[in-house]
């Protein structure tokens, strides 16, 4: 296992489009989250799984936004009808037994 | 209301020396303290934690100090080398599900050779 990875590295988009971005976790990690990453800040925490459940989804940005972990593996993270202010790195990470492993990250331009 | 401060943006050390990087909390809550480490173009990763319970935890160079009191926290490094250049990230969180933490903005170290 190489640890978690993020698809794609980096997306341009134009405002108002939908976007979705995936996230592979450990496999034998049971939690994943996401967060954004705007510049010249900390993660900020957006919503995690535990498996396929969504434990917290309070602290996404909007209604725009929506993440999903189907089969408890992999999660897709969506932002509809983007605006210039989502432009920022959006980071994923596991846990399980041995700690937090984040991936690196999907750059997200609006343009 | 930021929650979790790192108010030096940046810190330049000389290889060797300690180096130390502070972190402020404001939220008593908080029971459960990570510091992170992020090169260019990756993501942030785990290098120490500590629970309030305790109030020092040591990993090799790296030590975190926890002042309940103060709400403060700190992470040494010593000795410092260069391959430690990196932004760190102090992040705080409550019944050490530490994946809904609330991080700092972090702080750029950059140890001269």
């Amino acid at each position: 296992d190489t640890g978690v990875s993020q698809d794609p590295r980096h997306k341009i988009t134009k405002r108002g489009q939908n976007v979705t971005f995936r996230c592979d976790p450990i496999s034998e990690h049971n939690r994943l989250y996401w967060y954004r990453q705007t510049l010249g800040q900390g993660p900020e925490f957006l919503t995690y799984f535990q498996n396929e459940a969504q434990l917290e989804k309070s602290r996404l940005l909007s209604d725009r936004f929506s993440a999903e972990r189907p089969k408890g593996s992999f999660s897709t993270l969506e932002i509809q009808r983007t605006e210039q202010g989502d432009s920022a790195m959006y980071l994923c990470a596991s846990s399980g037994v041995g700690g937090y492993t984040f991936g690196s990250g999907t750059r997200l331009t609006v343009v | 209301d930021q929650q979790v401060k790192q108010n030096s943006p940046s810190l330049s050390v000389q290889e060797g020396r300690i180096s130390i990087l502070n972190c402020d909390y404001t939220n008593s809550m908080f029971d459960y303290f990570l510091w992170y480490k992020k090169y260019p173009a990756e993501g942030p990763t785990f290098l120490i934690s500590i629970s309030s319970i305790k109030d020092k935890n040591e990993d090799g160079r790296f030590t975190v100090f926890l002042n309940k009191s103060a709400k403060h926290l700190s992470l040494h490094i010593v000795p410092s080398q260069p391959g430690d250049s990196a932004v760190y990230f102090c992040a705080a969180g409550i019944n050490t599900n530490a994946g809904k933490s609330t991080f700092g903005d972090g702080t750029t170290l950059t140890v001269k050779p």
